[in-house]
This record gives structure tokens, C-alpha cells and sequence, in this order.
């Protein structure tokens, strides 16, 4: 069974400052899906990477993908209070099998 | 407004109690998902239909019967459900083999079982 993890699981941090949040998985995978779910909504879809050194970009979240090292990172330029949320990744598996991260909650201080 | 709805929002059974979950996506796509979401443990992919047919069951107990009439429409039907099994229920669809692989969620039936 494919494994995914995240880290860190929780992050508090000021605005302003970078972070970045990991996701490792086990098994060879060319597709990873990044999720934000802001407190009691569903999950909504930030980006999908499928190949091998894709990046994506939107607004403050930057988004990419080494499947040679099964590593995705999620990375946050000088964070705002609106980006706290918790946010997932999910590996895709022998197509429409998805295992997600266990999820790392932002939390970004005024 | 992600195209995805369930009903019920929110729904209390006993152990003995039978009840059914709908999921609706009005976004034209193929395949469809009930995902489960507990407090302490990663969103759990339970069953995965495409086109109508089932082609993924996670080693869900039996006590969770999907049905999926049509594309649009995903179903769970509940039956002599444990305590245990009180969770966060999302369904999710997304376009399947043709288009972007992006999955669209619901807004999830938050379900306790006493």
C-alpha cells in the first residue's frame, strides 16, 4: 500500500515569513494533487502536478514535483492570514486510486 | 459552489438504523468518489466508480453498500453501522480518463453513529 507524508503537521508562523511544507510518498507516482480545507468545508483543489520537475504557481503558493526523490513541496511566500487552512497532498495510483497525507494545519499569525 | 452537493449535511443513527447518503455532481464527469475523513487519520479513499461502474473498493466493510445509478448520482447506503464509523463523508467527482484529472468535492455529510 502506498504511503504519504506529511510534514510538518502543524505550523504556526508570523506574516510575512516563507515556509515550505513536504510531501513524501512511497511508490512510483506521476501524479500529485495539492488540497486546501479551510475549518468545517471540503477540500478544494490547489493543483495538480504530473510529470516530473512540474511547478506550479498561484498567487502565494508555489507547488513542485521530484517523482526521482517522491517529493512534493508546497512552498508559502510571506504568508498572509488568509492562508491558514490545513492543507493536503494526494498521490494518484494505478489511475483514480488516491491516498492522501495526513495533512498539515497552517495556522498564520497577524 | 464546486458542482458537487450531498444530503444529508449532517445525519445522527443509531446502530440498528438504516440510512443512505446522496451525492449529485453537476459538472458533466465520469467517475465519482466516497472518501471517508476521521479526526486522527488521513482522508480514506472508500470506493471509486467510473462510468457507472464500480472499479475500486478500499477493503470497505460490508456494512457500507455504494450504488451509482448514473453518472451524476453516487449513493451510500448505511447499515448496522459501528460507533467507529462516525466520520466526515465526501463524495468527490472528477471528468475520469478524459480532461484534467482534478478531483471537485462536496461539501461532505458529517455522520455519528450512537
Amino acid at each position: 500500500e502506498l504511503k504519504v507524508e506529511q510534514n510538518p503537521l502543524f505550523l504556526s508562523m508570523q506574516e510575512g515569513k516563507n515556509y515550505t511544507i513536504y510531501c513524501n510518498y512511497s511508490t512510483t507516482s506521476d501524479r500529485l494533487y495539492w488540497y486546501r480545507q479551510d475549518p468545517g468545508k471540503s477540500l478544494e483543489s490547489l493543483f495538480v502536478l504530473l510529470s516530473n520537475g512540474a511547478v506550479k504557481q498561484e498567487g502565494r503558493l508555489m507547488a513542485s514535483l521530484d517523482t526521482k526523490a517522491r517529493l512534493s513541496t508546497l512552498h508559502i511566500t510571506a504568508a498572509v492570514h488568509d492562508l491558514s487552512a490545513t492543507y493536503f497532498c494526494a498521490v494518484e495510483y494505478n489511475f483514480n486510486k488516491f491516498y492522501f497525507g495526513s495533512g498539515t494545519k497552517l495556522n498564520v499569525k497577524p | 459552489e464546486t458542482g458537487v452537493t450531498q444530503t444529508p449535511r449532517h445525519l445522527v443513527m443509531g446502530m440498528t438504523n438504516k440510512k443512505s447518503l446522496k451525492c449529485e455532481q453537476h459538472l458533466g464527469h465520469n467517475a465519482m468518489y466516497w472518501y471517508k475523513q476521521s479526526a486522527k487519520k488521513p482522508l480514506e479513499l472508500m470506493f471509486v466508480y467510473n462510468f457507472k461502474e464500480q472499479t475500486e473498493n478500499n477493503s470497505v466493510p460490508s456494512r457500507f453498500s455504494p450504488e451509482c445509478p448514473n453518472s451524476s448520482h453516487l449513493f451510500l447506503h448505511l447499515h448496522t453501522l459501528q460507533p467507529e464509523d462516525s466520520a466526515l463523508y465526501l463524495c468527490a467527482s472528477s471528468p475520469g480518463k478524459t480532461g484534467l484529472p482534478t478531483q471537485y468535492f462536496g461539501p461532505g455529510t458529517r455522520l455519528l453513529v450512537l
